[in-house]
């Protein structure tokens, strides 16, 4: 079935530091990608998507691009800050399905 | 503001006490859904709920139950908890399909619930 594996956190980091979180799917057909945000007590919101191969998402310094050719969509930063400290979950969903399927989410803790 | 809300926040009962959490959404959403968050197994779907009437299961529907009477609210029901439905719970609202592809979810901030 459709899946979605993630790289194991917790992800420490200093300020400024370089950040990737790999993601990786399986799906049987033509999946949207999706990176959801979850900040300490709050719900996930949408931090970036993609809908068709090499389309890039981005938003607040953070991209990950949509690779069919290795089934990847990681999410990159360049320089992170403490508020970007969160659990990071990669989703998608295909075709006419209503839901998405999740990773198992990867912690980023970012140090001053 | 345009918002998912739930309630209550945070429920600690005993097995078997029949419970509600509420989900109501103020966008005029057609689509709504319930996930549950486990450690080490991100979210997964409970039911959802297309339209007004309309309900299916998801991956996880054993021990639970919904409604969809009126569009903005989606109520989940547990008719008789169990320690393993011990969890955190989000409810999620999206426009709706647009061709095959599915819109943004909207997240309300979560309920946890604990079983004893």
């Amino acid at each position: 079935g459709d899946s979605v594996t993630q790289m194991e956190g917790p992800v420490t980091l200093s300020e400024e530091a370089f950040l990737t979180i790999n993601c990786t799917y399986t799906a049987t057909g033509y999946p949207s990608l999706f990176w959801y945000v979850q900040y300490p007590g709050e719900g996930l919101q949408l931090l970036l998507k993609a809908t068709k191969a090499d389309d890039k998402g981005s938003n607040k310094g953070f991209e990950a691009t949509y690779r069919k050719e290795t089934t990847s969509f990681h999410l990159e930063k360049g320089s992170v800050q403490v508020s970007d400290s969160a659990v990071y979950f990669c989703a998608l969903s295909v075709g006419g399905y209503n839901k998405l399927i999740f990773g198992a989410g990867t912690r980023l803790a970012v140090h001053p | 503001e345009a918002q998912v809300t739930q309630n209550p926040r945070y429920l600690i009962t005993v097995t078997g006490k029949k419970l509600t959490v509420t989900c109501s959404q103020n966008m005029n959403h057609e689509y709504m859904s319930w996930y549950r968050q486990d450690p080490g197994l991100g979210l997964r779907q409970i039911y959802y709920s297309m339209n007004v009437e309309v309900t299916d299961k998801g991956d996880v529907p054993e021990g639970y139950k919904v409604s969809r009477k009126e569009k903005r609210n989606f109520p989940l029901i547990l008719e008789s908890p169990s320690p393993n439905q011990t969890s955190l719970y989000f409810c999620a609202s999206s426009p709706g399909l647009a061709g095959l592809r599915i819109y943004e979810q909207f997240f309300g901030p979560g309920t946890r619930l604990t079983v004893l």
